[in-house]
């Protein structure tokens, strides 16, 4: 079966621009998280959600808000980039919400703001 | 509160072993264990939940001692194929999707 599937792959931006990112789980996932990978800080959660829901959110400002579909396809947006915004950003689905099953993540999203 | 992975980056020649250690200051349910190779994406190895079991993979191994909230990762006869970059990944209920990640251990495995 498909993997998840994020969109766009590469993208670069200017400061103060906005973006929205994709992200297609795998078929009957319907929990999808968001993180944001560094260099330096590593896998950052940013949030989650189940069911069209947000359960879970990370301490990241308001710049930086998602949503997720009938369908379980979910979307990030960033607001008023900033030049710290640059970053992988990687989306990850699981079947269900409990964390006693696995994380099966895309290939991300990388981020440049200029 | 981000786990704290220990350490930060190894060199290994084909067939020693390794240890990576997770360790979290806050109670902790489960703990997962990732591996991101370069320019991929992390990829699941496996999952402890608290009670202190042992799970096997190959000859990748880890333990989880939710007393010490620590979880280790064994890596024995390292391959090249273990190069990467391994992460822990926390979380303090079963109720919840929201896992923390420790800032990872790049592992180079030379021939």
């Amino acid at each position: 079966k498909a993997g998840v599937t994020q969109t766009p792959r590469y993208l670069i931006k200017t400061r103060g621009q906005q973006v929205t990112l994709s992200c297609s789980p795998i078929s009957g996932h319907r929990s999808v998280s968001w993180y944001q990978q560094t260099p330096g800080q590593g896998l950052q959660f940013l949030f989650e959600y189940f069911s069209e829901t947000q359960r879970n959110k990370g301490n990241f400002p308001g710049r930086f808000s998602g949503r997720q579909f009938s369908n379980s396809r979910s979307e990030m947006n960033v607001s008023t980039l900033e030049l710290g915004d640059s970053a992988l950003y990687l989306c990850a689905s699981r079947l269900g919400t409990s964390n006693t099953g696995e994380l099966f993540f895309g290939e991300g999203s990388r981020l440049t703001v200029l | 509160q981000q786990p704290v992975q220990s350490p930060q980056a190894v060199i290994l020649r084909e067939g020693e072993d390794a240890v990576i250690n997770c360790s979290s200051s806050k109670a902790l349910y489960s703990v997962h264990w990732y591996r991101q190779k370069h320019g991929e994406a992390p990829v699941f190895l496996m999952i402890l939940l608290k009670g202190g079991e042992q799970k096997g993979h190959d000859k990748i191994s880890a333990s989880f001692n939710e007393k010490k909230q620590q979880s280790s990762l064994y890596l024995t006869a390292s391959q090249l194929s273990y190069s990467g970059t391994y992460f822990c990944g926390t979380s303090s209920s079963g109720n919840t999707g929201k896992l923390i990640f420790g800032q990872g251990t790049t592992l180079q495995v030379k021939p």
